[in-house]
């Protein structure tokens, strides 16, 4: 079984800060890890995913996160943050490659304060 | 096409009633998801096929919901006599992988059709 919790439905920086947006997940197997955004009325985009290698993850929009197999987390960050990263973050986990299926966290929704 | 359509963006369903929802995926993408996203909720799967074979149907909620994808591409899921709780957005979702490592592979999603169930 695999399972996501995101810390946190809502977070809200100011402009140019930095964006923390924390992800943890349990998987008895080596886990695949996805980050996505969702705009208002639109489908998911993939902004990162981990598989295997680099445990240090560069996706669009300057938006990197960081596998720790240690701690169980896939955290996003940015180091300064911009009006348009307003938006909702899903976290995902692909555990159970018989099953193909991804597993997503609740969602955190960023707010950019001017 | 160039990415994954999904028909109707918006419906609107008295209780009871039965509605029908069309993905259309991109071409040539062996995979297709189906998924539920309720309001203020990550999504949550619901089936998933390989070409026109549904391997996993693991996740609909019940015998009212059922998923078909007879040609291997447009899939269309069909929900019965519809109740308020399946009120959410639909997700449609495709990917070229179909191997041990799919679970590796990227999903596009659509952009979701919005069902109200009155």
């Amino acid at each position: 079984a695999q399972s996501v919790t995101q810390l946190g439905s809502h977070v809200s920086v100011s402009e140019g800060a930095l964006v923390l947006l924390r992800c943890n997940y349990s998987s008895s197997v080596p886990p695949y890890l996805f980050w996505y955004v969702q705009y208002p009325n639109q489908g998911l985009q993939l902004l990162l995913k981990y598989t295997t290698g680099a445990t240090l993850v560069k996706g669009i929009n300057g938006f990197e996160a960081e596998f720790k197999k240690s701690e169980t987390s896939f955290h996003l960050t940015k180091p300064s943050a911009h009006m348009s990263d307003a938006a909702e973050y899903f976290c995902a986990v692909s555990a159970d490659t018989g099953r193909r299926a991804l597993t997503f966290g609740s969602g955190t929704r960023l707010q950019v304060q001017p | 096409g160039a990415g994954v359509s999904q028909s109707p963006r918006y419906k609107v369903a008295k209780r009871g009633q039965d509605v029908a929802l069309r993905c259309d995926p991109i071409s040539g993408h062996v995979s297709l998801f189906w998924y539920q996203q309720a309001l203020g909720q990550g999504p949550e799967f619901l089936t998933y096929f390989q070409n026109e074979a549904q391997l996993d149907k693991s996740g609909l909620p019940s015998d009212r919901f059922f998923a078909e994808r007879p040609e291997g591409s447009v899939s269309t899921l069909k929900i019965q006599r519809t109740q308020q709780e399946d009120s959410a957005v639909y997700l449609c979702a495709s990917s070229y992988g179909q191997g041990t490592l799919s679970g590796a592979n990227v999903l596009t999603f659509g952009a979701g059709s919005r069902l109200t169930v009155l």
